[in-house]
């Protein structure tokens, strides 16, 4: 069965550091993996998806993310945050035929000046 | 505007009274799906619908039922809802190409609290 794990419940960042949110996937075959990012009483939207080809892909509001097979991990980064990026984040494994999406339990992310 | 919207957005209701979360998506998507968010367990699945008239269990189907009989609706149904069953719920729609990481479009979400 597919699952993620993401390590961290709770990051806090000052405005303007750099971030990485960690997420580790289990998963018999190549994955489809997913980040989305969840402001406070919104929906998902999301952030980058990875599907084969270059291991490291951008997304939308300047984050990124590397997929690396030999450690089951897709973690986000972003070089510098700014404090419109305080939200909850959860990385995603799809399947082969991504009718089942499998989240993790998220990351609180607070940003302090 | 493409969109998933949900109906309602908020609702508190009584353990057994029957309800209906509707959602409604108006990008001719082929897949749908309901999840459940709770606090420290993320979003967890609970149907999803392939086309119309399929539908299939995700990991949390038990006190739900769902339907598709138009490809833009899916409603989520609870017959007898309980107290666990307290969550926010989350509709979401994708176009869905076999062999292809579809990105889902989710609705607003749905917070139920059942006393």
């Amino acid at each position: 069965a597919q699952s993620v794990t993401q390590p961290d419940i709770h990051i806090t960042v000052s405005e303007g550091a750099s971030l990485e949110l960690r997420c580790n996937y289990s998963y018999g075959a190549t994955p489809y993996l997913f980040w989305y990012v969840q402001s406070p009483g919104q929906g998902l939207q999301l952030l980058l998806k990875y599907f084969s080809g270059d291991t490291l892909v951008q997304g939308i509001k300047g984050f990124e993310a590397e997929f690396k097979r030999s450690q089951s991990s897709f973690n986000l980064r972003k070089p510098s945050v700014h404090w419109s990026d305080a939200a909850e984040y959860f990385c995603a494994v799809g399947n082969f035929g991504n009718e089942k999406l499998t989240f993790g339990t998220g990351t609180r992310l607070t940003i302090i000046p | 505007e493409a969109q998933v919207t949900q109906n309602p957005r908020y609702l508190i209701t009584v353990t057994g009274k029957k309800l209906t979360v509707t959602c409604s998506q108006n990008m001719n998507h082929e897949y749908m799906s309901w999840y459940r968010q709770d606090p420290g367990l993320g979003l967890r699945q609970i149907y999803y619908s392939m086309n119309v008239e399929v539908t299939d269990k995700g990991d949390v189907p038990e006190g739900y039922k769902v339907s598709r009989k138009e490809k833009r609706n899916f409603p989520l149904i609870l017959e007898s809802p309980s107290p666990n069953q307290t969550s926010l719920y989350f509709c979401a729609s994708s176009p869905w190409t076999s062999g292809y990481a579809n990105e889902q479009f989710f609705g607003p979400g749905t917070r139920l609290t059942v006393l």
